[in-house]
């Protein structure tokens, strides 16, 4: 139903690198930053990257994203306990013109 | 730093209006660089952008397909806030309500509020 497609689920052990996929189209990914957060229960998503691969500062840089045509990705390596949480990707999307998010990807660390 | 408070209540009833407010302080609501929006999220809906309000040389607003009907975003410079009504609620408009903040050209939030739990409920 969300604009843009996240795998609903993910799952790491620590210390292994995990990947998160954001899918969108030619007017929301394709032509505009994306940015990622996390979201721990009860609290207001954080901007973990913007602008594809900006890190703000404080995010540890074991946090990274990319984005090729009409997808985007958030990476996380050295995986610990602590990165559990929902994760979300968003951009603008220009024929709604309005902002569109992912439907979020649980991370799990097992 | 900045910082967003908001405030409402946690309960309306179906048909009647929802209005929530978010208090800006370290920032402007009448700043040329900022974008001040309203974000709700269910778990049926997920993450939904509502709305914005933003001023550059004068006012403007834009507003999400599914409520621009019966939504409405305001800012009040006198008290450094701004507003969200929305008309007409029904059980779906159930969610958690966040204002946030997004500098001009960033296309990031950097700032949110605390959230506020909205039930709609006779």
């Amino acid at each position: 139903q969300s604009v843009l497609t996240q795998p609903p689920s993910a799952s790491g052990t620590p210390g292994q690198r995990v990947t998160i996929s954001c899918s969108g189209g030619s007017s929301n990914i394709g032509i505009n930053p994306v940015g990622w957060y996390h979201q721990l229960p009860g609290t207001a998503p954080k901007v973990l990257i913007h602008s594809n691969n900006q890190r703000p500062s404080g995010v540890p840089d074991r946090f990274s994203g990319s984005k090729s045509g009409t997808s985007a990705s958030l990476a996380i390596s050295a995986l610990q306990s602590e990165d559990e949480a929902d994760y979300y990707c968003a951009t603008w999307d220009d024929s709604l013109k309005g902002w569109v998010f992912g439907g979020g990807t649980k991370l799990t660390v097992l | 730093q900045v910082h967003l408070q908001q405030s409402g209540p946690g309960l309306v009833k179906p048909s009647q209006t929802l209005s929530l407010t978010c208090a800006i302080s370290g920032d402007s609501v009448s700043t040329n660089r900022a974008i001040w929006n309203w974000i709700r999220q269910s778990p049926s809906r997920g993450l939904e952008w509502l709305g914005r309000t933003y001023y550059r040389s004068k006012w403007y607003t834009d507003y999400a397909i599914s409520v621009k009907s019966r939504i409405s975003v305001n800012p009040d410079t006198s008290k450094n806030q701004f507003s969200l009504q929305l008309n007409s609620v029904t059980p779906d408009d159930t969610a958690v309500y966040y204002c946030a903040r997004d500098l001009h050209g960033a296309y990031y939030y950097d700032y949110w509020g605390q959230g506020t739990l909205v039930t709609v409920s006779s």
